[in-house]
């Protein structure tokens, strides 16, 4: 089925380790999105992504990296990994600005930094 | 800056019975509206969406919402809930900025639907 597929499900890290959390989308979208989702708190918007080769941070990118080679890939990169980096993580896909389209949720990632 | 307040963390109501599940904004632009829901283990996915016109939007699975600018409010309703809307619920706000759009999530009501 189309849509935005996230690995690892979940995952378990010990403090300073890192890691990749992958995402693809299969719907030819440009614009693409990383979130974090913790407990009470909504979701916060970690790094975007308007094409290909373009990406720009959102409200939370501290400890974090991204990289948009392809259409298709956004992974999120985690270099030294925090507790505070402890939550769920969404990966996102629209085929237009924002507004009017919606996003395609990919189904999380959940992490624990131990 | 803009906002979006969910006044509801919980909710919890029988079946058939009807529910709503408020969501207010703030803002000094324009703005977009959206509820989402997340099923348990699932992602978000669109329920409905606001963008102009008539302010009563229909949504999937019987939902609809009403948006109402003198309150600033996008309140989400159906008239009949099933077990199976037990869910979470979120709110979503996008105003145009000089960087372009930007979308802001409420934290999220939870509903429980109850046999």
């Amino acid at each position: 089925n189309a849509g935005v597929t996230q690995t690892p499900k979940f995952r378990i890290l010990k403090i300073g380790q890192s890691m990749t959390l992958q995402c693809a989308q299969d719907m030819n979208h440009n614009y693409m999105y990383w979130y974090r989702q913790d407990p009470g708190m909504g979701l916060k918007l970690i790094y975007y992504s308007v094409g290909a080769g373009i990406t720009d941070k959102g409200e939370v990118p501290n400890g974090y990296n991204v990289s948009r080679s392809t259409t298709e890939d956004f992974p999120l990169r985690l270099e030294l990994a925090a507790p505070s980096q402890t939550s769920v993580y969404f990966c996102a896909s629209s085929s237009g600005p924002e507004v009017g389209y919606g996003y395609t949720f990919g189904s999380g990632t959940r992490l624990t930094v131990v | 800056a803009q906002s979006v307040t969910q006044l509801d963390s919980q909710v919890p109501v029988f079946e058939e019975a009807p529910v709503e599940l408020r969501c207010n904004y703030s803002s000094s632009v324009s703005v977009y509206l959206f509820w989402y829901v997340q099923y348990p283990n699932q992602g978000l996915q669109l329920l409905l969406k606001y963008l102009s016109g008539s302010t009563l939007v229909k949504g999937i699975n019987g939902f609809e919402a009403e948006f109402n600018k003198s309150q600033t409010s996008f309140h989400l309703r159906k008239p009949s809930v099933h077990i199976s809307d037990t869910a979470e619920y979120f709110c979503a706000v996008s105003v145009l900025n000089t960087g372009g759009f930007k979308t802001i999530f409420g934290a999220g009501t939870r509903l429980f639907v109850k046999a």
